[in-house]
């Protein structure tokens, strides 16, 4: 079936270093892509987004790098504050629908 | 713009009991859904809804009824709550209905079933 995992479950990053999480999708239909973090106790927030027409994206501190080849997604993190540390998640979705499917999220643990 | 409101923020019911999870939206979206998420599980759809009138079932929609009398208002209602509906639920929703977008999530509702 269709899926979105996460190659790694929990990353730890020093304070001041930059961060990469990695997402792989399945479904080569799939046409849009959304990086959540997600604080303990709180509901996920949006943090940037990709269509499948570019192969980069830039925020403020974020990237989003899409690989529509081998189907990769990865979120970079520049400067990694304490901050920043929460559950990431990857969703894709994809047509006439506004259904997503969310990966299940890597820890990010940033070290002072 | 409040963004997506849920209530309650926590629940302990009893297996049989029923109750009915809250959610709101004032940013005019089409789009509202539920999700359930449980440990070591990405995000699951329970129930979502295109527009005011109009609901369909997502992945795992047993158990759970929802109904959109309105935009802003999309509540999920257990019918009688077993243990394995123990689960953090998050209500989301999107400007536009019919296309891959962004979704908003409220800060979600935690649910014990004893």
């Amino acid at each position: 079936g269709e899926s979105v995992g996460l190659h790694l479950p929990t990353l730890s990053v020093q304070e001041g270093d930059n961060s990469i999480i990695n997402c792989a999708y399945s479904n080569s239909a799939s046409d849009y892509f959304i990086w959540y973090k997600q604080e303990s106790g709180k509901g996920p927030q949006f943090i940037i987004d990709i269509r499948s027409n570019m192969d980069k994206r830039q925020g403020q501190r974020v990237t989003v790098l899409l690989n529509k080849t081998v189907k990769h997604l990865s979120l970079q993190i520049a400067a990694t504050q304490p901050g920043d540390s929460a559950v990431y998640f990857c969703a894709e979705g994809g047509g006439a629908t506004n259904k997503l499917i969310f990966g299940t999220g890597t820890l990010l643990a940033v070290q002072p | 713009n409040a963004g997506v409101t849920q209530t309650p923020k926590f629940q302990v019911l009893k297996t049989g009991q029923s109750m009915t999870l809250q959610c709101a939206q004032d940013m005019n979206h089409e789009y509202m859904s539920w999700y359930r998420q449980d440990p070591g599980m990405g995000l699951r759809l329970i129930h979502y809804s295109v527009g005011a009138g109009i609901t369909d079932q997502g992945e795992v929609p047993n158990g759970y009824n929802v109904s959109r009398s309105t935009t802003e208002d999309f509540p999920l209602r257990l019918l009688s709550a077993a243990p394995s509906q123990t689960s953090v639920y998050f209500c989301a929703s999107s400007l536009i209905s019919g296309t891959a977008d962004t979704q908003y999530f409220g800060p979600g509702t935690r649910l014990t079933v004893l």
